[in-house]
């Protein structure tokens, strides 16, 4: 049971405009929310995060915004560059068995900044 | 400022081989330790993740074993590795009770 979903595999945007990363969760459960960007063959990069009594988070050229009826998050890059190809990874936080926090990961959108 | 480290990078190893990953952290103290793998076009599953030394919780029933032997060196291991065993192991760290967490550059593991 997919609890975080990111149902586009890939996404192809051209340099300079906005790029859009959506992300649907179904635990309401979910206290944070977090984007992470990965080259190939490196470790994800935490990127931007969003509290679940928040609406929206801005930094730089990243914006997180997060529908709470919807259960649904989105990350805007603008304006999208060359160098912001890679995989966008969603993930949600929540607690384990242990009271210790987790992340709950969906499978990624590849972006493709086309120059 | 913390930095996170693991090797090796790749590693080709055959079937019935032991396996031995390391991760070492920096400049935290008593962080929150966690093993993920990546397999070929698939998110990120956890392994096993630990709050403190000889802290282990295993995330999956699997042929891999972790350990935490000092506060800030997280080993993955496995006595016999399986094909099944392939993938992008990535280590990472987070502060205690932080949502943050910050991954190494991970270990691209062939088995043949």
């Amino acid at each position: 049971d997919q609890q975080v979903k990111q149902n586009s595999p890939s996404l192809s945007v051209q340099e300079g405009r906005i790029s859009i990363l959506n992300c649907d969760y179904t635990n309401s459960m979910f206290d944070y929310f977090l984007w992470y960007k990965k080259y190939p063959a490196e470790g994800p990069t935490f990127l931007i995060s969003i509290s679940s009594i928040k609406d929206k988070n801005e930094d730089g050229r990243f914006t997180v915004f997060l529908n709470k009826s919807a259960k649904h998050l989105s990350l805007h890059i603008v304006p999208s560059q060359p160098g912001d190809s890679a995989v966008y990874f969603c993930a949600a936080s929540t607690y384990n068995a242990g009271n210790n926090r987790k992340l709950i990961w969906g499978l990624g959108t590849s972006l493709a900044v086309n120059p | 400022s913390q930095t996170i480290h693991q090797w090796p990078a790749t590693l080709v190893q055959p079937v019935g081989s032991p396996l031995s990953l390391e991760c070492t952290v920096e400049g935290t103290s008593n962080p929150n330790l966690y093993w993920y793998r990546q397999a070929a076009g698939r998110g990120l599953q956890l392994l096993f993740y630990s709050v403190g030394i000889g802290q282990i919780s295993s995330e999956v029933p699997q042929n891999l074993s972790a350990s935490r032997p000092q506060d800030r060196q997280f080993i993955l291991s496995s006595k016999k590795l399986l094909l099944s065993d392939s993938g992008f192991y990535l280590c990472a760290w987070s502060a205690d009770r932080a949502v943050e967490q910050y991954f190494g550059p991970g270990t691209r593991l062939t088995v043949t």
